[in-house]
């Protein structure tokens, strides 16, 4: 199964840009990279998934390096209620039935 | 969007006896669903991969005896803790892909059960 590193946990002020990186250097070529967040005591919520090029929403950039082995969501104004916990996961499709294996994740605080 | 509901949302049962837990797409056929377990402050552990009209695909080191799924329509899957310990005491999230949507669609959850077993 391709891994995901996360930094335990980061801080933002309200309002600022958070930059969440993910490195994933054993990705194979047919890899997504998915984001979820999730709230304590509530089940992940979607964020933002991509393959190769740059992907905007309603909710976060995420930025895909060149090379694939390292991603990064951004929160371009964070707010009070993006406290959570940010998983990057890797869609496993050379296993065939596509399963997600979430890593660690990154906490993120965010401060008033 | 997408909704998975989960049910029920929280459970208290004596050690030996049996729980199911229930989730269901409400907007979309699932054809593959997956259980979570979640520890405090730990991440989400993949237990299983429920296939529609077959048999789940366990994990290594999850004893598919004592966590029985069951996926017999589109829309459900079930998973019963069966003879619940102490130990068996978690969070429990389920997850389904809108396939509808493509192979790569995002996996769309539960709310989670959050089992006590005393």
């Amino acid at each position: 199964d391709a891994k995901t590193t996360q930094p335990n946990s980061m801080e933002s002020n309200e309002e600022e840009p958070v930059h969440l990186p993910c490195n994933h250097s054993t990705i194979s070529g047919t890899d997504y990279i998915h984001w979820y967040r999730q709230l304590p005591s509530q089940g992940p919520e979607y964020v933002i998934h991509g393959l190769t090029s740059n992907v905007n929403n309603r909710m976060a950039s995420l930025a895909i390096a060149e090379d694939r082995k390292s991603s990064t969501l951004i929160l371009h104004r964070a707010t009070l209620r993006d406290a959570a916990v940010y998983y990057c996961i890797l869609r496993d499709a050379a296993s065939g039935t596509y399963k997600y294996i979430f890593g660690t994740g990154t906490r993120l605080k965010v401060l008033a | 969007g997408a909704v998975v509901s989960q049910h029920p949302s929280w459970v208290i049962c004596k050690s030996g006896t049996s729980v199911k837990i229930e989730c269901r797409s409400l907007d979309f056929q699932a054809t593959t669903m997956f259980w979570y377990r979640q520890f405090p402050k730990q991440s989400l552990m993949l237990m299983a991969t429920s296939n529609e009209g077959s048999k789940a695909t366990y994990e290594q080191g999850v004893e598919k005896d004592k966590f029985l799924i069951n996926h017999a329509s589109l829309t459900l899957s079930t998973l019963t803790v069966t003879s619940a310990h102490p130990e068996d005491s978690s969070f429990y999230i389920c997850s389904a892909p809108d396939r509808g949507r493509g192979d790569n669609s995002p996996l769309h959850f539960g709310n989670g059960t959050r089992l006590t077993v005393t």
